[in-house]
């Protein structure tokens, strides 16, 4: 069965620090991985995503990604973290055999200390 | 452009009531999702509608949830006979190919069942 882990249930950081959240995939083929950011009260807000090509993949508010399928990892990067980064992360995997539904993992809350 | 919109953005209700959730999805996307948000949990795959195609109902959680949408428009939720487990933030996305193209959500609607 297709699944998605954050292992990280809630994670603090600095502003300024670095910051990293985890997220693998169970799915035999290549599956397309999003990350979505969600900030209280809003809906989700693509932050990246990867279909295919180069495995680093480039988002939006200073995110990257990469993709490594020998880990099925697709784990979120952002060298220096703002106080307007705390917001819950979603990271999901979807497939076309199953006609456009995601698999979301649990998320991972993120808390920034100024 | 207009994103995708729901209402109302909170629904209050009686266990054992009727309930209707709205989703306008951007105008010309032809696939609409509806997934389910428990507290503190991902999100959950509920149904799925891509043009004239029957949809793919596999996620309800119940009969006593459906969905229809009319053409490439609007779609409503339906809960009969709620219980308190029904109780989440419903969420409403669509995108504009099908498979797993990019899934643009909604606000939500927050749903209590007392």
């Amino acid at each position: 069965a297709q699944s998605v882990t954050q292992p990280d249930i809630h994670i603090t950081v600095s502003e300024g620090a670095s910051l990293e959240l985890r997220c693998n995939y169970s799915y035999g083929a290549t599956p397309y991985l999003f990350w979505y950011v969600q900030s209280p009260g809003q809906g989700l807000q693509l932050l990246l995503k990867y279909f295919s090509g180069d495995t680093l993949v480039q988002g939006i508010k200073g995110f990257e990604a990469e993709f490594k399928r020998s880990q099925s990892s697709f784990n979120l990067r952002k060298p220096s973290v703002h106080w307007s980064d705390a917001a819950e992360y979603f990271c999901a995997v979807g497939r076309g055999s199953t006609l456009g539904r995601l698999y979301f993992g649990r998320g991972t809350q993120l808390t920034v200390w100024p | 452009g207009a994103g995708v919109s729901q209402s109302p953005s909170n629904k209050v209700t009686e266990k054992g009531k009727d309930v209707e959730l709205r989703c306008d999805p951007i105008s010309g996307h032809t696939a609409l999702y509806w997934y389910r948000q428990r507290l503190g949990q991902g999100l959950e795959f509920l149904i799925y509608f891509q043009g004239n195609s029957a949809p793919d109902k596999s996620g309800l959680p119940s009969d006593r949830f459906s969905a229809e949408r009319t053409g490439e428009s609007v779609s409503t939720l339906t809960i009969q006979r709620t219980q308190q487990e029904d109780s989440a933030v419903y969420l409403c996305a669509s995108s504009s190919d099908r498979g797993p193209d990019t899934q643009y959500f909604g606000p939500g609607t927050r749903l209590t069942v007392l």
